[in-house]
C-alpha cells in the first residue's frame, strides 16, 4: 500500500487566493482526519470523517475553511480566501474502523500564504 | 474528557544516553495508548502502541509500558542515537461512539548530539 497520499507537498499562494489541499487515504480505512500543525499551536484536529460523512468539524477555524469527502478514496480541504495566518503544515490521516490501531499520516502539505 | 500531558521539551542528550519522556493521561473509558515520532520535514509515524494495562509496546529500541494505576505511558530508550532526533508525541484513543479520535500531547523535541 502506498500509504496516505497528500498533494501538493508545498504550496505558496498570495493572500486572498483559494487553496485546495488533497488527500487519498489508505484503502479500507473508514476514518479520515485533517490536522494543522504550527509552531504556536502544535497539532490541531480540524475535522474528521467516518465513511465519507463529516462527524466533527468543531476544529475548523472559520468559515473560510471547508472540507469534503466525495468518496472513500478522496478528500479535499479548501481555504477561501487564504490569509497569511493560515500558513502551516496540513496533515491528512486515516484509520481503520476499530479501536487501538492508531492513524497513518500523510507527509503533509506545507502552505505558505504571502 | 480525554487529555494527554507529556513533559515539556526540548530534551537534549548525548549519543548513547538513556532517554525517558514522561506521558500521563486522563480518559473517559478504556484507552489505547500510542507514541508517534515526527522526523524533520515529515509526517507523524506510529512508533509503538499498547492497548491494555501492563502491555509493553516496543519498536526500534524504544519501549513504553501501559500503567493503568498511574495513568502513565512513559517512553524509554536505553541508548539514543543521533538519528533519534525528532519530535515525539504521546496519544490516546477511546474506541466507539462519535468521539473516536486520537488525542495528542503537545510533543517533545529530542535532540541527540554526537
Amino acid at each position: 500500500d502506498a500509504g496516505v497520499i497528500q498533494s501538493p507537498r508545498h504550496e505558496v499562494t498570495e493572500m486572498g487566493q483559494e487553496v485546495t489541499l488533497r488527500c487519498k487515504p489508505i484503502s479500507g480505512h473508514d476514518y479520515l482526519f485533517w490536522y494543522r500543525q504550527t509552531m504556536m499551536r502544535g497539532l490541531e484536529l480540524l475535522i474528521y470523517f467516518n465513511n465519507n460523512v463529516p462527524i466533527d468539524d468543531s476544529g475548523m477555524p472559520e468559515d473560510r475553511f471547508s472540507a469534503k469527502m466525495p468518496n472513500a478514496s478522496f478528500s479535499t480541504l479548501k481555504i477561501q480566501p487564504s490569509e497569511p495566518r493560515d500558513s502551516a503544515v496540513y496533515f491528512c490521516a486515516s484509520s481503520q474502523n476499530r479501536g487501538g490501531y492508531g492513524y497513518t499520516f500523510g507527509s503533509g502539505t506545507r502552505l505558505t500564504v504571502v | 474528557g480525554n487529555s494527554v500531558t507529556q513533559m515539556e521539551g526540548p530534551v537534549t542528550l548525548s549519543e548513547e544516553a538513556f532517554l525517558t519522556i514522561n506521558c500521563t493521561y486522563t480518559a473517559t473509558g478504556y484507552p489505547s495508548l500510542f507514541w508517534y515520532v515526527q522526523y524533520p520535514g515529515e509526517g507523524l509515524q506510529l512508533l509503538l502502541k499498547a492497548t491494555k494495562a501492563d502491555d509493553k509496546g516496543s519498536n526500534k529500541g524504544f519501549e513504553a509500558t501501559y500503567r493503568k494505576e498511574t495513568t502513565s505511558f512513559h517512553l524509554e530508550k536505553g541508548s539514543v542515537q543521533v538519528s533519534d532526533s525528532a519530535v515525539y508525541f504521546c496519544a490516546l484513543s477511546v474506541a466507539g461512539g462519535s468521539n473516536y479520535k486520537l488525542t495528542f500531547g503537545k510533543g517533545t523535541l529530542l535532540t541527540v548530539n554526537p
